[in-house]
This record gives C-alpha cells, structure tokens and sequence, in this order.
C-alpha cells in the first residue's frame, strides 16, 4: 500500500519568516501534486512535478521533487498571512486507475 | 468558465435520514471523484467514475452509500440512514485523465451535519 506522510503536521509561524513543509513515502510516484486548502472550500492545485530532482518556483514558494521520486518538499519565503491554510500533498500512480495517493496535510497559520 | 460546482453546500439531517449530494463537474472532463474529509485531515477516497462507469470504490465505504453519475455528466452522492459518523465535507472533484499527471479540479464542497 502506498502512504505519503506529511510533516509537520501543523505550523505556527510569524509574519517574514521562512518554513519547509515535507512529504515523504517508501514509494516512487510518477508525479507529485502540492494542493492549498483554505477553511470551507476544496483544495485548490498549485503545482505538479513530475521528474527527479525538479524544482519549481511560484512566487515566494518553492517545491522540490527528490531525486528518487519518493519525497517532495515545499519551501515557502517570508510567509504573509494569506498563506494560512491546509497545504496537501498527492501522489501520482501508475498502472490504468491512477487515482491519487493522499498525504493527510500540513496546516499553516501564519501570524501577523 | 465554470468550475466544478457541488450543491448543496451545507446541509443539516437527523440521525436515520437520507441526504443526497450533487456534483456538477466541468464539462469535458471524463473523470469524477468523491471524497470525504474531516476537519484537519486530507481528502479521503471514496469513489470514482470514468465516465458513466464506476471503476473503483473504497472498501471503507459502507452498503449506505452510492453514487451514480447516469449519463457520464454529473453525479449524486446518497447516504441512506445517516449516522453521527458520516458528518464530514464531502468533496468533489474532476479531470481530463491524461497519462500520470491527472490535476484535480474540485468543487467547494458539501458539508453534512447528522444530528
């Protein structure tokens, strides 16, 4: 069985200061899904890697792909309280019915 | 452009009621999922539907729910005689499966309240 293990698995930070959010597995994954969740509302998709090592930039956050395709990370600088919220990883099987593997998620509130 | 809508977006039953959840996907996508979710937690599977067909639920689902989705468009969620424990966000979501790098549109969400 496939598990994506987030942590930490809540965060309390000041405004301006910097975090790494992980999410790891035993297993390899085709691709890796980061989604942010806001109170009453569906996760919204913020980006997908798909190859070892990868970086991707958006904005002020950063997401790493690992080498080995078994762990990502999620690096946010001078968190502002807009990023508040439920921050989910997923991860992307293979075979026919490739429905996604769930991380059970980091809640981030970020103080003023 | 229309997301994926869900209605309705709250609701309220008692104990041994039937509620029944619509999800409205976007259009072309031939992919829709249910999931459930407690406050705090990640989504978690419950079914889903390529197309009109049903490919996979979860063995955690019990005989009192169901879900269609008649003509490969959108899909209703029933839960018969409700519990306490079934109170939770219901979530759906749609995608255009393509390959390994499937992304989740998802709707805002039912929340059920069984008192």
């Amino acid at each position: 069985t496939q598990l994506l293990e987030q942590s930490p698995q809540f965060l309390s930070i000041q405004e301006g200061e910097n975090l790494t959010v992980y999410c790891n597995s035993s297993s390899v994954f085709s691709s890796l899904q980061w989604y942010r969740q806001e109170p009453g509302e569906g996760p919204v998709l913020l980006v997908t890697v798909v190859t070892g090592g990868e970086v991707k930039k958006l904005k002020r956050l950063t997401f790493q792909f690992g080498d080995a395709r078994k762990d990502s990370s999620l690096h946010i600088t001078a968190a502002q309280p807009g990023d508040t919220g439920l921050y989910l990883c997923a991860g992307g099987g293979a075979g026919n019915n490739r429905k996604l593997i769930w991380g059970l998620g980091t809640s981030l509130a970020v103080n003023p | 452009d229309t997301g994926v809508s869900q209605d309705p977006r709250h609701k309220i039953t008692k104990r041994g009621q039937n509620v029944t959840f619509r999800c409205d996907p976007i259009s072309e996508h031939n992919r829709l999922y249910w999931y459930r979710q407690t406050l705090g937690q990640g989504p978690e599977f419950l079914t889903y539907f390529q197309n009109e067909a049903q490919l996979e639920k979860s063995r955690l689902l019990s005989d009192r729910f169901s879900a269609e989705r008649p003509k490969g468009s959108f899909s209703t969620l029933e839960i018969q005689r409700t519990e306490q424990g079934d109170s939770a966000m219901y979530l759906c979501a749609s995608s255009l499966a393509a390959g390994f790098n499937e992304k989740l549109f998802f709707g805002s969400g039912t929340q059920l309240s069984v008192l």
